[in-house]
């Protein structure tokens, strides 16, 4: 069983680059998010999707964009990237209304030099 | 506005001792409580978690935690911790179930180291 799997697990970019993180689930959840963790500041939500065809903001939204064009896959964007950007991004996604519980993938890492 | 405190950044154990993990939050309402645990280079994982009832929760791995609203907490406990328990615990708010939790507020983190 999959579950979440994101890539790239680690990457170093120069600033002013584009860069595409990706994540897909296989449990056919809902909700799928994306945080970023930082040291001392836990995790952040950067955006969200409630459903396919949905996005959301989050509380440090700017400097990204997601898209959701299915149920499976959310990738996250960072159209010109910037040294502070730097962080682990996680991505996870949920049962809905019932459960309340988050699955998260195994993060992707990205330097932004 | 909601927000989340976990007080210690690092607390260190001996195996075989108790453990208590702090939390404290700031929420409007009724909240729903969450506690999850993080391994080094590993995603999230959820040990227990509170929406209503009985305000003592059992989870995973032998943790428990207690819902107290007059302290506002929502602290983690362990009887008798392991070697394999030394990880980073995130304590976690979510908004009502209506909105589909898209309003997770995060704790900074407790890490936990244990001794031999």
């Amino acid at each position: 069983i999959a579950g979440i799997t994101q890539a790239p697990t680690s990457q170093i970019l120069a600033a002013g680059r584009r860069m595409t993180l990706r994540c897909t689930q296989d449990m056919r959840h809902n909700a799928m998010y994306w945080y970023r963790q930082d040291l001392g500041l836990g995790l952040r939500l950067i955006h969200y999707s409630n459903t396919a065809g949905t996005t959301g903001k989050g509380e440090v939204p700017d400097g990204y964009s997601v898209s959701r064009a299915n149920t499976d896959d959310f990738p996250l964007t960072l159209a010109s990237a910037v040294p502070s950007q730097t962080s682990v991004y996680f991505c996870a996604s949920g049962e809905g209304a019932d459960t309340g519980e988050l699955f998260f993938g195994e993060g992707s890492r990205l330097t932004v030099l | 506005a909601q927000s989340v405190t976990q007080p210690d950044i690092h607390i260190t154990v001996s195996e075989g001792a108790s453990l208590e993990l702090r939390c404290n939050y700031s929420y409007g309402a009724t909240p729903y409580l969450f506690w999850y645990v993080q391994s080094p280079g590993q995603g999230l994982q959820l040990l227990l978690k509170y929406f209503s009832g009985d305000t003592l929760v059992q989870g995973i791995k032998g943790f428990e935690a207690e819902f107290k609203r007059s302290q506002s907490s929502f602290n983690l406990r362990k009887p008798s911790v392991h070697w394999s328990d030394a990880a980073e615990y995130f304590c976690a708010v979510g908004r009502t179930k209506a909105h589909n939790f898209n309003k997770f507020y995060f704790g900074s983190g407790t890490k936990l180291n244990v001794k031999p």
